[in-house]
This record gives structure tokens, C-alpha cells and sequence, in this order.
């Protein structure tokens, strides 16, 4: 039972390049999120799904983009590195419930120069 | 500002003591969750708490949910090394309708030196 699979662990990507962080759950969980965490800052929301086709800016969206076509996977975009999007982020997911626990992914550690 | 408090924001202290970091709201939460962050690492749930006045055990780790439900309490005794790592707490969010997304606090940054 894999749990929550983010790729890739690592990247360094140069000022206005693109890139997909990938997020695949294997619990059928209907809620999944992307967080980015800066030191010393918390959890910061910036996507959120609660089922297939169905997505939901957080508290930083700009910048990024999602889409949620299954229920396993939640893919992240970013469509113009900036160096402010430097960040550790990490894609969670849990059941429906309010007092569901989140599983997250192992985070993956962006650079942008 | 944040919906979840937590304090202390770090805390570095010898192995045996015991400690006790704390999660506030001016709002009530149906429930509470404690994470663990170790470096690298994604958080994982150690607690759910949900009933107002609950306490629970996990080991050496003591959990209570206040009787308003708008705060709670992590106690650790005789921590461990093994004990360093990010606390962070965690609740559905309390506005009306919207418990789909989870306020998280900033953490406590506990280190436990041998």
C-alpha cells in the first residue's frame, strides 16, 4: 500500500520554466491538497479537491494550477518559475469527514534560480 | 492571523525533561489532530481528538482537547531524542460548511539533545 506518491523529490528549475509536480493516491480518498511549507512559515494551502473534475483555490493559488481528472491523481503547474516559488511542497489526502487524517506524500524540494 | 496558535514556536531541551507545548483558538473546533514533521519528511498523524475535555495516551505522550473545544495540550514525558521533530496541529475548518479544508498551526520545533 503505496499511500501518497509525489515526483519528483528534488528539482532545480531556472527563472520562467515550467513544470508538473505529480501526486498519486492509492486510498480512494476523495479530498487532496497541495501545501507548500516555507521555514519557520506552516502549511500554506494552495489547491485543493474534493472529487474528480473538481478543484478549489486556497490561500496562495497564483502561480500555480491543478487539475483533478481521477481520483488518484492531482497534479500541480507551474507555468513561470519565479524564485519566490522556491519551497518545500507536499500533496496530502484524506477521507471525507472532518476528523479524517491527512495522509501526505514525502514533499518535493524545489529550487528557482 | 492564525486561527491555530501554537507555543511555544521552538523548543530545545535535555533528554528526561518533560515538556508540554499547547495549540489555541479563539474558535471551536469539532475536532483536533496533532502531526509530527520529521526532517524531510511529510507530517503524520500521532492524535485525533474530538470529544471536549478528552484526554489521550500515546506512550510517553499525553493529549488533552479543552472542554470548549478551542484548545489543546501535547505533554511529553522524559522526552527522547527520538522525540525532535515539528508538532503541528491541525482542525477542520470551523467556518460553517467548509470542513473540506484543514487550518493548520505554524508548529513547535522541538529539539531533544542526548
Amino acid at each position: 500500500n503505496a499511500g501518497v506518491t509525489q515526483t519528483p523529490k528534488f528539482r532545480i528549475l531556472k527563472i520562467g520554466q515550467s513544470m508538473t509536480l505529480q501526486c498519486t493516491q492509492d486510498m480512494n480518498h476523495n479530498y487532496m491538497y497541495w501545501y507548500r511549507q516555507d521555514p519557520g512559515m506552516g502549511l500554506k494551502l494552495i489547491y485543493y479537491s474534493v472529487g474528480a473534475g473538481i478543484t478549489d483555490k486556497g490561500e496562495v493559488p497564483n502561480g500555480y494550477n491543478v487539475s483533478r481528472s481521477t481520483t488518484e491523481d492531482f497534479p500541480l503547474r507551474l507555468e513561470l518559475a519565479a524564485p519566490s516559488q522556491t519551497s518545500v511542497y507536499f500533496c496530502a489526502s484524506r477521507n471525507l469527514g472532518g476528523a479524517t487524517e491527512a495522509f501526505f506524500g514525502q514533499g518535493t524540494r524545489l529550487t528557482v534560480v | 492571523t492564525q486561527l491555530l496558535e501554537q507555543s511555544p514556536q521552538f523548543l530545545s531541551i535535555q533528554e528526561g525533561e518533560n515538556l508540554t507545548v499547547y495549540c489555541n483558538s479563539s474558535s471551536v473546533f469539532s475536532s483536533l489532530q496533532w502531526y509530527r514533521q520529521e526532517p524531510g519528511e511529510g507530517p503524520v498523524l500521532l492524535v485525533t481528538v474530538v470529544t471536549g475535555g478528552e484526554v489521550k495516551k500515546l506512550k510517553r505522550l499525553t493529549f488533552q482537547f479543552g472542554d470548549a473545544r478551542k484548545d489543546s495540550s501535547l505533554h511529553i514525558t522524559a522526552a527522547q531524542p527520538g522525540d525532535t521533530g515539528l508538532y503541528l496541529c491541525a482542525g477542520p475548518n470551523p467556518n460553517a460548511g467548509n470542513n473540506r479544508k484543514l487550518i493548520w498551526g505554524l508548529g513547535t520545533s522541538l529539539a531533544v539533545n542526548p
